[in-house]
């Protein structure tokens, strides 16, 4: 049972250059969330989704994008990526309303340069 | 807005003594509430968590939480601390609303000292 699983693990960017983060789990949860970690800031919401075809904003949405066309998997874009978007960044999921318990993946360090 | 704050950025003790870290919550209700640790280079693994009932919370690797509304505190605790608990914590807290996701306090760095 693998969990959460992020691809890739580390990356370098080019500023301008676009990029996917892969997340997927295999878990059969509903809720699926992207967060950002940078030092001193903790974990701060990018986006999320609450079931297959569906997204929405969190708390630092400006310049990623995501799409969960399958239910397993929740990807990350960079259009158009800025140093402002070096960070780690963590995938989590969790079954539903009930349970808040979180899996997390164990993330991906980008950075941009 | 619902918010949690960890006061202390990074704390040092000694292999074999005991451990507090605090957490205060800004909620307006009975919170939900959790405890992470995040061990360097990993992701967040879950401790604890507390929904209702007893205040006393029991979690993995010999952690306990108490919930304490009157001074809206959600401390964790280790009555005597490894070497392998050197990481990052994090409690969190859901904001409320239907999108189920948690917000995170900044963390506190352990460190243990031989």
């Amino acid at each position: 049972n693998a969990g959460v699983t992020q691809t890739p693990k580390f990356r370098v960017l080019k500023t301008g250059q676009s990029m996917t983060l892969l997340c997927a789990q295999d878990m059969n949860h509903e809720y699926m969330y992207w967060y950002r970690q940078d030092p001193g800031m903790g974990l701060r919401l990018i986006h999320y989704s609450v079931g297959e075809g569906t997204t929405a904003k969190g708390e630092v949405p400006d310049g990623y994008n995501v799409s969960r066309l399958k239910k397993q998997n929740f990807l990350l874009g960079l259009e158009s990526a800025a140093p402002s978007q070096t960070s780690v960044y963590f995938c989590a999921s969790r079954w539903g309303q009930a349970n808040y318990g979180y899996t997390f993946g164990s993330g991906t360090r980008l950075t941009v340069v | 807005a619902q918010s949690v704050t960890q006061p202390d950025i990074h704390i040092t003790v000694s292999e074999g003594a005991s451990l507090e870290l605090r957490c205060n919550y800004s909620y307006g209700a009975t919170p939900y509430l959790f405890w992470y640790v995040q061990s360097p280079g990993q992701g967040l693994q879950l401790l604890l968590k507390y929904f209702s009932g007893d205040t006393l919370v029991q979690g993995i690797k010999g952690f306990e939480a108490e919930f304490k509304r009157s001074q809206s505190s959600f401390n964790l605790r280790k009555p005597s601390v490894h070497w392998s608990d050197a990481a990052e914590y994090f409690c969190a807290v859901p904001p409320g609303g239907s999108q189920g996701n948690l917000i995170f306090g900044k963390g506190t760095k352990l460190s243990v000292k031989p």
